[in-house]
């Protein structure tokens, strides 16, 4: 497709459920990020893969997060036994380039992550 | 640590109305500026951008200067129309890779 695509845009789930997000960058961009954005805050950064090589998961709140990107290009961000915290808008953001500090960076729609 | 600082909103301005939105940011090194902005229903789109100090990035209308010495990037438009209506977010990345800090966001309301 034309962006970046992510899903599902909404997702509840129970607490202690399994949860996975989906997002399809653009086609070619070797660089992918996920952020969390909580209600009235800005993005944060969650992780960092560059092709299939996941270089940065330091922003992962928990090790019930888990991502990857097997062939490169689809990435899946997985939540273990959801909690109400992790309720979020999930953003998926892609690059063409091996992330140059002056890349635009093209975001996804988002996943609305509402744990009840 | 890095982080970006913005001004709380929402902004309430009539059309015509000029807008500032400020942001300042600390940052070890030379960052990268960005305005991003989120208008309803939709993703994240850069709106501008500024590489290095006193650059000055535009587009639609809007613009913001890289002032090194103020640490700040402030967002300008000389006249505001009802489609601005939206979130503005202030941001920077200085890793190897564009690992973005993002300000809390502004959001901003224009009114006939």
């Amino acid at each position: 497709g034309a962006g970046v695509s992510q899903s599902p845009r909404y997702k509840v789930a129970k607490r202690g459920q399994d949860v996975a997000l989906r997002c399809d960058p653009i086609s070619g961009h070797v660089s992918l990020f996920w952020y969390q954005q909580a209600l009235g805050q800005g993005p944060e950064f969650l992780t960092y893969f560059q092709n299939e090589a996941q270089l940065d998961k330091s922003g992962l709140p928990s090790d019930r997060f888990f991502a990857e990107r097997p062939e490169g290009s689809v990435s899946t961000l997985k939540i273990q036994r959801t909690q109400q915290e992790d309720s979020a808008v999930y953003l998926c953001a892609s690059t063409p380039s091996r992330g140059e500090r002056n890349t635009e960076a093209f975001f996804g729609q988002g996943t609305r992550l509402t744990v009840v | 640590g890095d982080s970006v600082t913005q001004m709380e909103g929402p902004v309430t301005l009539s059309e015509e109305a000029f807008l500032t939105i400020n942001c300042t940011y600390t940052a070890t090194g030379y960052p990268s500026l960005f305005w991003y902005v989120q208008y309803p229903g939709e993703g994240l789109q850069l709106l501008l951008k500024a590489t290095k100090a006193d650059d000055k990035g535009s587009n639609k209308g809007f613009e913001a200067t890289y002032r090194k010495e103020t640490t700040s990037f402030h967002l300008e438009k000389g006249s505001v129309q009802v489609s601005d209506s939206a979130v503005y977010f202030c941001a920077h990345n200085k890793g190897g890779y564009q690992k973005v800090t993002f300000g809390t966001g502004t959001k901003l309301q224009v009114i006939p």
